[in-house]
């Protein structure tokens, strides 16, 4: 079964703070994504990558950074966090561009900032 | 753009009737559409997925959903509803070309009344 790993399932953390989200993926999967999800809204694409060192904007990067140094590693950056990026945050991998495009998720990272 | 509409915010069945959750898009060209469940504090899980071919497809757990190309619909069915079906569900979206993520509906919960 492919397993996406996220390190934390919750952070409480401070304005201002700088904050990583990690998620690694067992199926070298060639794509990643992030997605924040919020009550009414469902869920919303962040950033996601093709291929290491590559990325791509979502809908809603402002404020957020990532980085894929490696292929099963894909991580979230809050440059400096502020309250309303306290939600639920995903994790999803999927084969390559030619694949329909089935995501295989992680259990998620609630990050609360106080 | 690509854009999902889940009309109901949550349905109500009671266990032993049959289910439906609704579900319309928007997409350039031809769709690849998929549904997923999500149990409280769990990542998603992926139910089924329509690429091409038979209108009608059946899923995980006794669910299907019918692909209605003229009234860009993928409801998504279950003949008979069981109280373990209470979830989170949400429809998604990608085209066969361009951006490889998905677009998320805003989710519509179901509950099950015994």
């Amino acid at each position: 079964d492919v397993k996406v790993t996220q390190s934390s399932r919750y952070l409480v953390k401070r304005t201002g703070e700088k904050v990583f989200l990690e998620c690694v993926q067992d199926m070298d999967h060639e794509n990643m994504f992030w997605y924040r999800q919020d009550p009414g809204l469902g869920l919303r694409l962040i950033y996601f990558s093709y291929d290491v060192k590559m990325k791509e904007k979502g809908d809603i990067p402002e404020g957020y950074s990532v980085s894929r140094e490696k292929k099963e590693r894909f991580s979230l950056i809050l440059e400096s966090a502020s309250t309303n990026q306290t939600s639920m945050y995903l994790c999803a991998s999927s084969f390559s561009i030619t694949n329909t495009g089935e995501l295989f998720f992680g259990e998620g990272s609630r990050l609360t900032v106080l | 753009a690509q854009s999902v509409a889940q009309p109901e915010d949550q349905v109500n069945v009671a266990e032993g009737n049959p289910l439906t959750v609704k579900c319309t898009y928007s997409v350039s060209g031809n769709p690849y559409l998929f549904w997923y469940v999500q149990y409280p504090n769990r990542g998603l899980q992926f139910l089924l997925k329509y690429i091409t071919g038979d209108n009608l497809v059946k899923g995980s757990y006794g669910f299907e959903a019918e692909f209605n190309k003229s009234q860009t619909s993928f409801h998504l069915k279950k003949p008979s509803a069981l109280v373990s079906d209470s979830a989170l569900y949400f429809c998604a979206v990608r085209a066969y070309t361009g951006r490889r993520a998905l677009t998320f509906g805003s989710g519509t919960r179901l509950q099950v009344q015994p």
